[in-house]
């Protein structure tokens, strides 16, 4: 089947404790974005990622890092989590090529909701 | 920059009745291509719906449809028959044409929560 994982699905954590979310897709896309979803401003691009090694910043990158490695890989790096980063965490991908991802659009993982204590 | 607005935050309709949710848009490109996802309870992002802004032709997609306002900028989406599954918050997107940022971001709106009343 194909899909976006992202794990862990739920996490809370300490202010300052290092943590990663693992995003993985199996179509062999090349994009692939990171978002947060807030109340009252929908969803907001982190980074994104063209292809292996080539990222950059989104619209909200501020205390983020990711990584691309491999193609299938993008996870996104929390180094010193704060209360403001407690927020719902999406993972999308899509192909590079129009008409080769369905409907243009991307695919998304679950989400991971983060708190932050 | 390309700014999306939903400005109503909740929703509400009787199941099987019709109901639309607005959605506007502000940007200066010709050629863009517009979204509606889903998202159930579930998290789930759901693509509901697209749009590309050089087709005139509305959008439609079984029981849901747009009306694409391309000079107003004003991209609604329509669910006829409603039913208790369509029960989510749902979000417009934009997604600009240009190479490389404009393809990789969707820029969304706030979310509208939609209810359906039994």
């Amino acid at each position: 089947e194909a899909q976006v994982t992202q794990n862990p699905r739920y996490l809370i954590t300490v202010t300052g404790k290092k943590l990663t979310v693992t995003c993985s897709q199996n179509m062999n896309h090349e994009y692939m974005s990171w978002y947060r979803q807030d109340p009252g401003l929908g969803l907001r691009q982190i980074y994104y990622s063209m292809n292996v090694e080539v990222t950059d910043k989104g619209d909200v990158p501020e205390g983020y890092k990711v990584s691309r490695k491999e193609k299938r890989n993008f996870p996104l790096i929390l180094e010193s989590p704060s209360p403001n980063q407690t927020s719902l965490y999406f993972c999308a991908s899509r192909h590079k090529y129009r008409g080769l991802s369905g409907a243009y659009g991307y695919t998304f993982g679950s989400g991971t909701r983060l708190t932050v204590v | 920059a390309q700014t999306v607005t939903q400005s109503q935050p909740e929703m509400s309709v009787q199941e099987a009745e019709t109901v639309t949710l607005s959605c506007t848009y502000d940007t200066s490109e010709s050629d863009y291509y517009l979204f509606w996802y889903k998202q159930p309870p579930s998290r789930q992002m759901i693509l509901v719906i697209r749009q590309e802004a050089y087709k005139q032709q509305n959008a439609t997609e079984n029981r849901f449809s747009v009306n694409f306002q391309k000079a107003a900028k004003s991209f609604s989406l329509k669910i006829s028959d409603s039913q208790l599954g369509d029960a989510a918050m749902y979000f417009c997107a934009y997604r600009s044409p240009k190479f490389p940022s404009g393809a990789q971001k969707l820029v969304f709106g706030q979310g509208t929560r939609l209810t359906i009343n039994p």
